[in-house]
């Protein structure tokens, strides 16, 4: 079974960076069939997947294009977690975001089967 | 406004059938990419909600454990969830999911609350 453990601070400073930590139990990181996403949920924005990160013979990073000027997802391999770094936030960041595996070989088939508790983030000073 | 498009809310009694739509685009249901569906049930805690939960993948698959009271179906450039059978622990919010290639990303729907009368 696999589960995701999410952590970060709930509360940052508007233009600074926002940083949440996602560790994983019953698979691993460096994967090859898996990717490791984040996503978020606000009232305004809905569901919005961020990006992720996988390992095919290297690693390789994925982001949506709302956010990809200023994010960053970098893994971890002997602590078996990843990490997402969004940068310059504003209260337009603030959010429920989740961490969750992403299954499928191709994007038509990429559904997210699990999915850490969630960590509100709220962007304020 | 979400690139998949889901009515706000649905009802209906215990016991009877309700549907979920989700409306694309030829960019994504209508270019052949599969849907996903996702509940995610009430909030447990103040200003925090359950982490959604995959309950359909690939159009009309049912993960482990789901009841086949869940079925899904794909036609075109849209999508639908069915709930046969209505049970009082179906109340919660339903999203689409899927593919969009001009956006390169994966997308969600609106979201559909289902309340059980």
């Amino acid at each position: 079974q696999v589960q995701m453990q999410q952590s970060g601070p709930g509360l940052v400073q508007p233009s600074q960076t926002l940083s949440l930590t996602c560790a994983i139990s019953g698979d691993s990181v460096s994967s090859k069939s898996a990717a490791w996403n984040w996503i978020r949920q606000s009232p305004w924005r809905g569901l919005e997947w961020l990006g992720r990160t996988f390992y095919r013979s290297k690693w390789h990073n994925e982001y949506a294009v709302s956010v990809k000027s200023r994010i960053t997802i970098n893994s971890d391999t002997s602590r078996n977690q990843f990490s997402l770094q969004l940068n310059s936030v504003t209260p337009e960041d603030t959010a429920v975001y989740y961490c969750a595996r992403g299954m499928g070989n191709t994007p038509g088939s990429y559904n997210f089967d699990y999915w850490g508790q969630g960590s509100l983030v709220t962007v304020s000073s | 406004q979400s690139v998949l498009t889901q009515p706000p809310s649905v009802s209906g009694a215990p016991g009877q059938r309700v549907t979920i739509s989700c409306t694309g685009s030829s960019s994504n249901i209508g270019a052949s990419y599969n849907v996903h569906w996702y509940q995610q049930l009430p909030r447990t805690a103040p200003k925090l909600r359950t982490a959604p939960k995959l309950l359909i993948y690939d159009n009309n698959n049912r993960p482990s454990g789901v009841p086949d009271r869940f079925s899904g179906s794909k036609s075109g450039t849209s999508a639908s969830l069915a709930i046969t059978g209505l049970q009082a622990e179906d109340e919660a919010d339903y999203y689409c999911q899927s593919f969009d290639s001009s956006l390169d990303a994966w997308v969600f729907g609106g979201g559909t609350k289902v309340t059980v009368l």
